[in-house]
């Protein structure tokens, strides 16, 4: 079973739509859990960082951690086509960082 | 929030040649540098981690000898590709972390290396 798993996509949605991006994880000893935007040719933005179970607003986003069934989502509201990237879920144990694929959200104006 | 930099952000070498990148940390020190390589549609591959001062861990199957990492500083490292060849072609991304904010990563903008 690998470490981290993501849905390549691509995701389509048109603007204006509530985007639902989700990874799982087998690895019960990460410790701390983070979403990476990354458009294309350009290196990763550190969006979301959290390390505790439930939720974590920031403006447009949310991170939701369910640590009991090793699961982690990114919900972005009023989806916009700057939004258009790839989504990177993250776990970091001690300083290194496990990377699911990435899934490639498209937002059609 | 922290910055982190590259240079240079595109370079195009000959086969053979050495090629050298930049990781600069803007506005805070890095205790510790990470290199990754990332190959088109793929995700971000480990390279190497490196702490000021010392010699860099490098990711099983990756040539220490090939690519050649310093970390002199806790505002710099560099990443030498040496011998380059055509299968070096990648998009190499460095990452930094601070004291204090041990578990979160920047990235730098990237390089994108062709090797002809």
């Amino acid at each position: 079973q690998k470490e981290v798993e993501q849905d390549p996509g691509p995701l389509s949605v048109p603007e204006g739509a509530i985007v639902s991006l989700n990874c799982t994880y087998s690895n019960s000893a990460f410790q701390y859990f983070m979403w990476y935007r990354q458009y294309s040719r350009k290196g990763p933005e550190l969006l979301m960082y959290t390390y505790s179970s439930g939720n974590k607003e920031d403006g447009r986003f949310t991170a939701q951690v369910d640590k009991s069934s090793k699961y982690i989502s990114l919900f972005i509201r009023d989806s916009q086509p700057s939004d258009s990237a790839t989504y990177l879920c993250a776990w970091s144990l001690g300083s290194t960082l496990t990377f699911g694929k990435g899934t490639m959200l498209l937002v059609s104006p | 929030g922290a910055v982190v930099s590259q240079h240079p952000s595109r370079v195009i070498c000959k086969s053979g040649t050495s090629v050298k990148i930049e990781c600069r940390s803007l506005d805070f020190q890095a205790t510790t540098m990470f290199w990754y390589r990332q190959f088109p549609k793929q995700s971000l591959m480990l390279m190497a981690t490196s702490n000021e001062g010392s010699k860099a861990t490098y990711e099983q199957g990756v040539e220490k000898d090939k690519f050649l990492i310093n970390h002199a500083s806790l505002t710099l490292s560099t990443l030498t590709v040496t011998s380059a060849h055509p299968e070096d072609s990648s998009f190499y991304i460095c990452s930094a972390t601070g004291q204090g904010a041990e578990e979160t990563q920047y990235f730098g903008p990237g390089t994108r290396l062709l090797v002809l």
